[in-house]
C-alpha cells in the first residue's frame, strides 16, 4: 500500500525553526517528485515547495522562499522540510504529497494526513 | 506565479443535482489543470488530472473539461458523500498553485 506520513510538527515561538519528516512505503520514492502542501486554519490549499525524484531541484513558494529548505533522503524514504523564521502566517496543516512525475513537481495522487505546525509566544 | 481563480466560492446544492464549478487561470496553461476534493479534517483526494482524466477509483459522476484558461469540474448527479470543498491546481509552472476553493454543501 502506498503510503506518506508526516511527523515532527508542534508548537515553536516566532523566529523558531522546526523540520518536518515525511516517510514513504509502498512505492519507488526516487522515482517521483515530492511536494508540500500547507493549509492554515479555516483557509484553502497553498502549495509550499517541491523536490526532484534526485534532490537535485527545488522549487519554492514566494511566501517561504529563503526561509524553508526542502530535501529528501532517498536510501531512507524520508522528504524533509526545514523551516526557519517562522511566522504567524506560517501556523497550519502541512501536508506530503507524491507527484506523479519524477523531474518537477505536478499533480499529487498520494496525500499523507497532515502534521501541524503552530507559531505562537 | 500563475494565479488560479475558482468560482463560486461556495453553492448549495441538493442530492441528484448537476453541479459546475468553473476555474480560470492568470494565463494559458494548456491542459496542466487538475481538480481534488477535501472532505472536512481529511487530506485532499485526487479527482481529475491533465484537465479531464478521471483518477482511478474516481466514480464517474465526476467529469473535467477546458483548456487554456477556462476550466470546468462537472458532478452529473450529486451524492451524499460529495458534499466538500473542491480545489482546482495548475502545474503548467514549477511553482504550482491553487484556486481558492469551492464549498459544496447541502441545500
Amino acid at each position: 500500500e502506498v503510503q506518506l506520513l508526516e511527523s515532527g510538527g508542534g508548537l515553536v515561538q516566532p523566529g523558531g525553526s522546526l523540520r518536518l519528516s515525511c516517510a514513504a512505503s509502498g512505492f519507488t520514492f526516487i522515482n517521483y517528485a515530492m511536494s508540500w502542501v500547507r493549509q492554515a486554519p479555516g483557509k484553502g490549499l497553498e502549495w509550499v515547495s517541491g523536490i526532484s525524484g534526485s534532490g537535485s531541484s527545488t522549487y519554492f513558494a514566494d511566501s517561504v522562499k529563503g526561509r524553508f529548505t526542502i530535501s529528501r533522503d532517498n536510501s531512507k524514504n524520508t522528504l524533509y522540510l526545514q523551516m526557519n523564521s517562522l511566522r504567524a502566517e506560517d501556523t497550519a496543516v502541512y501536508y506530503c504529497a507524491k507527484g506523479y512525475l519524477a523531474a518537477r513537481p505536478s499533480y499529487m495522487d498520494v496525500w499523507g494526513e497532515g502534521t501541524t505546525v503552530t507559531v505562537s509566544s | 506565479d500563475i494565479q488560479m481563480t475558482q468560482s463560486p466560492s461556495s453553492l448549495s446544492a441538493s442530492v441528484g443535482d448537476r453541479v459546475t464549478i468553473t476555474c480560470r487561470a492568470s494565463q494559458s496553461i494548456s491542459s496542466y489543470l487538475n481538480w481534488y476534493q477535501q472532505r472536512p479534517g481529511k487530506a485532499p483526494k485526487l479527482l481529475i488530472y491533465a484537465a479531464s482524466s478521471l483518477q482511478s477509483g474516481v466514480p464517474s459522476r465526476f467529469s473535467g473539461s477546458g483548456s487554456g484558461t477556462d476550466f470546468t469540474l462537472t458532478i452529473s448527479s450529486l451524492q451524499p458523500e460529495d458534499f466538500a470543498t473542491y480545489y482546482c491546481q495548475q502545474d503548467y509552472s514549477n511553482l504550482l498553485t491553487f484556486g481558492g476553493g469551492t464549498k459544496v454543501e447541502i441545500k
